[in-house]
């Protein structure tokens, strides 16, 4: 089993709507949820982090964490153009060794 | 807002030569880590450095691999004898957190490396 699995995509939303972004992770201990944004031929850029079970809201962008599924989403509200890049889940497997671990990314593609 | 900078933002080399890139990371930030990311694929750990030492490494990071602060402001990664499988964007990152991985990465430019 994967460490922290995304669908590869791409995701294709219409510009205005919702984009539901989804990740899951095999270490039960892990603590610590981070959603990355990464546009082609550049650095991870920090969108979110999640520590707890429910919903975080920032802006467009809300982040979902339900441990008891292993479970992570990210929810981009009123999708724009420049929303369109690959998102990364990073997940922190605190009770192996604390290395934050990547998913393969889900690319999104917001159709304008 | 402070930033990761890396140099040199590209490298080209020949297998076999030896490359250092660089990173100064933020100042205040205490964990400073290596990930990599071969085109299309997923960025993968190398290796995590705290208080002057290795913390963590891959199994991606052999012998061929090192890091080193020399100063108080950079964070070296070093590839004695690069190979062809070497070629891949290197991310240097930062965090201040106080234990391991309960901060996000901060994360520098990249150097891409060509290994020809």
């Amino acid at each position: 089993q994967k460490e922290v699995e995304q669908n590869s995509g791409p995701l294709s939303v219409p510009e205005g709507a919702i984009a539901s972004l989804n990740c899951t992770y095999s270490d039960r201990g892990s603590q610590s949820f981070f959603w990355y944004r990464q546009y082609s031929g550049k650095s991870p850029e920090l969108i979110m982090s999640i520590y707890s079970n429910g919903d975080k809201e920032d802006g467009r962008f809300t982040a979902q964490l339900n441990k008891a599924s292993q479970y992570v989403s990210l929810l981009i509200r009123d999708s724009q153009p420049s929303d369109s890049a690959t998102y990364l889940c990073a997940v922190n497997r605190m009770n192996r060794d604390d290395k934050i671990i990547f998913g393969k990314g889900t690319r999104l593609h917001i159709l304008p | 807002e402070p930033e990761v900078t890396q140099t040199p933002s590209h490298q080209v080399t020949q297998m076999g030569q030896e490359v250092i890139l660089r990173c100064v990371p933020i100042s205040n930030h205490l964990y400073f880590y290596w990930y990599r990311q071969i085109l299309g694929q997923k960025v993968e750990f190398l290796v995590s450095f705290y208080n002057n030492e290795i913390s963590e490494k891959s199994e991606i990071f052999d012998d061929q691999f090192s890091v080193e602060r020399p100063d108080g402001s950079n964070f070296t990664l070093k590839i004695r004898s690069t190979k062809l499988e070497d070629s891949a964007m290197y991310f240097c990152a930062s965090t201040q957190g106080q234990s391991w991985g309960s901060s996000p990465l901060h994360f520098g430019n990249g150097t891409r490396l060509t290994v020809t």
